[in-house]
């Protein structure tokens, strides 16, 4: 069964402080690892999909990275509408996503 | 883009009756359409896949009676609650992948469901 284990479970942060999220898997044939943002009342909003291990991903103060166990999710000088709830998602062969709890994170001016 | 949009966003009803939620890709044909429900402060369950003209395949624990899904086009999947009590009030979303781009899924903005 595929498990996807998100740590820290909340995170808060002083604007600028940079800090890195954690996602580690177990799953039988990994077609690729999604990261998702997700406000409060909302759907996620996608963000980065990987696929191997090695690879990495940029957007604005986000970069995503990955191992062959696991993703992290770097967030260099967070503003406050960084704060956000970041799920990690692993896609197997039948294109199922399977979430992690996710990581809660508050950005405070 | 990659927009999803689900309809209504908000719905209150009482216990017993059905409720029918939509789920549109608006810029793109969706392979698939994926439901999820999310209780608070909790992450996304998947409760059932489908394909355009064919059944839904159910995640074992989900009753298929209760939730019926229908895919009758590359743009469209609606989610209906059947006979719905207190216990199905949640967050239903909805998500519609696109095989281009490795089947990526795009979320809708999710359906708050309060049953009274």
């Amino acid at each position: 069964e595929d498990q996807v284990t998100q740590s820290p479970e909340a995170l808060r942060l002083q604007e600028g402080e940079s800090s890195s999220l954690n996602c580690s898997y177990t799953v039988s044939g990994l077609r690729g690892l999604f990261w998702y943002r997700q406000d409060p009342g909302k759907g996620p909003e996608f963000l980065f999909t990987l696929y191997s291990a090695g690879e990495e991903k940029e957007k604005e103060r986000l970069k995503a990275t990955l191992t062959k166990k696991e993703s992290f999710l770097h967030i260099t000088a967070p503003k406050p509408e960084d704060s956000a709830t970041y799920l990690c998602a692993v896609q197997a062969n039948d294109y199922k996503l399977s979430f992690g709890a996710g990581t809660t994170v508050t950005v405070r001016a | 883009g990659a927009v999803v949009s689900q309809h209504p966003s908000r719905v209150i009803c009482k216990s017993g009756t059905s409720v029918k939620i939509e789920c549109r890709s608006l810029d793109f044909q969706a392979t698939t359409m994926f439901w999820y429900r999310q209780f608070p402060k909790q992450s996304l369950m998947l409760m059932a896949t489908s394909n355009e003209g064919s059944k839904a395949t159910y995640e074992q624990g989900v009753e298929k009676d209760k939730f019926l899904i229908n895919h009758a086009s590359l743009t469209l999947s609606t989610l209906t609650v059947t006979s719905a009590h207190p216990e199905d009030s949640s967050f239903y979303i909805c998500s519609a992948g696109r095989r281009e781009i490795s089947e990526t899924q795009y979320f809708g903005p999710g359906t708050r469901l309060l049953v009274l």
